[in-house]
């Protein structure tokens, strides 16, 4: 069984300033995915990030990164110059290669970024 | 480009009336379609998923069902809504690479 832990149920950063978020998981699967997924106020839940676990390379999207560590099975979502539309609930999962139907969810960190 | 469409937005039902979700896949063939139920505080729970036309797996009892009467539709119903039904439904999609397309999600208030 694969579980994922946010430990940060809320947090808040000033507009412009870099917050990470964390992310801890098990899995006994050794091909796995990561995302980060962004839920803003109105609802519609995007995808932000995803790792793949077999590469070392932290994924980057912009103003987004992570820092993954397998070994720690740690994967914390880092946002730089934070800006008002960051503002969200933000789920960290994880699915094993080719297992849609096994992700699995955390239960989110929410996110308020303050002008 | 692939689009997600899920209806209706807000619904408020009486306890023991029917239900019925819909959702409706646009600018992909054969995805991956998924119910989940967000709950306060408790994440995401996936509710049904569905590989094909009529193929559907639920992962946990309840009082819910879904169907696929077509490949890029996906319902989800209830004969008699209790008041534990209460919730907010996403619908998405996938395709093997894992990643999920949500729907707006529909807000469900039993009274």
């Amino acid at each position: 069984a694969q579980t994922v832990t946010q430990s940060q149920p809320e947090m808040s950063v000033q507009e412009a300033e870099t917050v990470t978020l964390s992310c801890t998981y098990d899995t006994s699967e050794s091909n796995y995915y990561l995302f980060w997924y962004k839920q803003p106020p109105s609802r519609q839940m995007i995808l932000v990030i995803r790792q793949e676990a077999y590469k070392q390379q932290n994924a980057t999207e912009n103003r987004f990164s992570v820092n993954f560590q397998k070994a720690a099975k740690s994967f914390s979502l880092k946002i730089s110059d934070s800006q008002l539309g960051d503002t969200a609930m933000y789920f960290c999962a994880i699915s094993p290669q080719g297992g849609s139907e096994k992700l699995v969810f955390g239960k989110g960190t929410k996110l308020t970024v303050n002008p | 480009s692939q689009t997600i469409h899920q209806w209706p937005a807000t619904l408020v039902q009486p306890v023991g009336s029917p239900l019925s979700l819909e959702c409706t896949v646009e600018g992909t063939s054969n995805p991956n379609l998924y119910w989940y139920r967000q709950a306060a505080g408790r994440g995401l729970q996936l509710l049904f998923y569905s590989v094909g036309i009529g193929q559907i797996s639920s992962e946990v009892p309840q009082n819910l069902s879904a169907s696929r009467p077509q490949d890029r539709q996906f319902i989800l119903s209830s004969k008699k809504l209790l008041l534990s039904d209460s919730g907010f439904y996403l619908c998405a999609w996938s395709v093997i690479s894992g990643e999920l397309f949500f729907g707006e999600g529909s807000r469900l208030t039993v009274l």
